[in-house]
């Protein structure tokens, strides 16, 4: 079955340094991949999200490139803050199914 | 435009007891799918409904059910309850239009089995 590989954390980072969170999605087809966030205490956030091979989602700094031949969608941020501080989930859909397949979660902890 | 509404927030369950959550999904949404969430699985899929029909199912024991009403409301409900269902439970729903279509979740329930 199809199946979200992530990039085990936890990951700790300096205030402004450069983030990347390796994310590889493994399906029948090309799905649809996202980038979730999850703050404490809350549920989950869309961050970024690409439908098609080549796509680039941003959004609040952060990029993710799909990248057909690996089916990859790394997460990116040239300079993080402390209030990036959360779990990022990846996540892939089929499409025409509303399933997702969710990564195993990176904790992301900043450092002032 | 309001979110994704899940009551209760937290809940305390006897083991053995049965329990019901419920999602309100964004006006207009009529998908409505649920999540499992624990420190050793992660995030696994339940079950999704739409316009009152499920969809699609997940792989859990037939304690777990679902159903949605004709407003798009949904309910899931989890029988005969093992310390093992202690998890926050997230609702997500969207329009279901596409591939472009966004999922907005709930802040989810959570549920402790004692």
């Amino acid at each position: 079955g199809d199946s979200v590989t992530q990039m085990e954390g936890p990951v700790t980072l300096s205030e402004e340094a450069f983030l990347t969170i390796n994310c590889t999605y493994t399906a029948t087809g090309y799905p649809s991949l996202f980038w979730y966030v999850q703050y404490p205490g809350e549920g989950l956030q869309l961050l970024l999200k690409a439908t098609k091979a080549d796509d680039k989602g941003s959004n609040k700094g952060f990029e993710a490139t799909y990248r057909k031949e690996t089916t990859s969608f790394h997460l990116e941020k040239g300079s993080v803050q402390v209030s990036d501080s959360a779990v990022y989930f990846c996540a892939g859909r089929d499409f025409g199914n509303e399933k997702l397949t969710f990564g195993t979660g990176t904790r992301l902890t900043i450092i002032p | 435009k309001a979110g994704v509404t899940q009551t209760p927030r937290y809940l305390i369950k006897t083991r053995g007891q049965q329990v019901t959550l419920s999602c309100s999904p964004i006006s207009g949404h009529r998908s409505v799918s649920w999540y499992q969430q624990t420190p050793g699985q992660g995030l696994q899929f339940l079950f999704e409904y739409f316009s009152e029909t499920q969809r699609n199912k997940g792989n859990f024991p037939g304690r777990f059910s679902g159903r949605q009403f004709s407003n798009s409301r949904s309910e899931m409900n989890v029988s005969t309850l093992e310390l093992g269902d202690s998890a926050l439970y997230l609702c997500a729903s969207s329009s279901s239009q596409g591939p472009n279509t966004e999922a907005f979740f709930g802040q989810g329930t959570r549920l402790t089995v004692v």
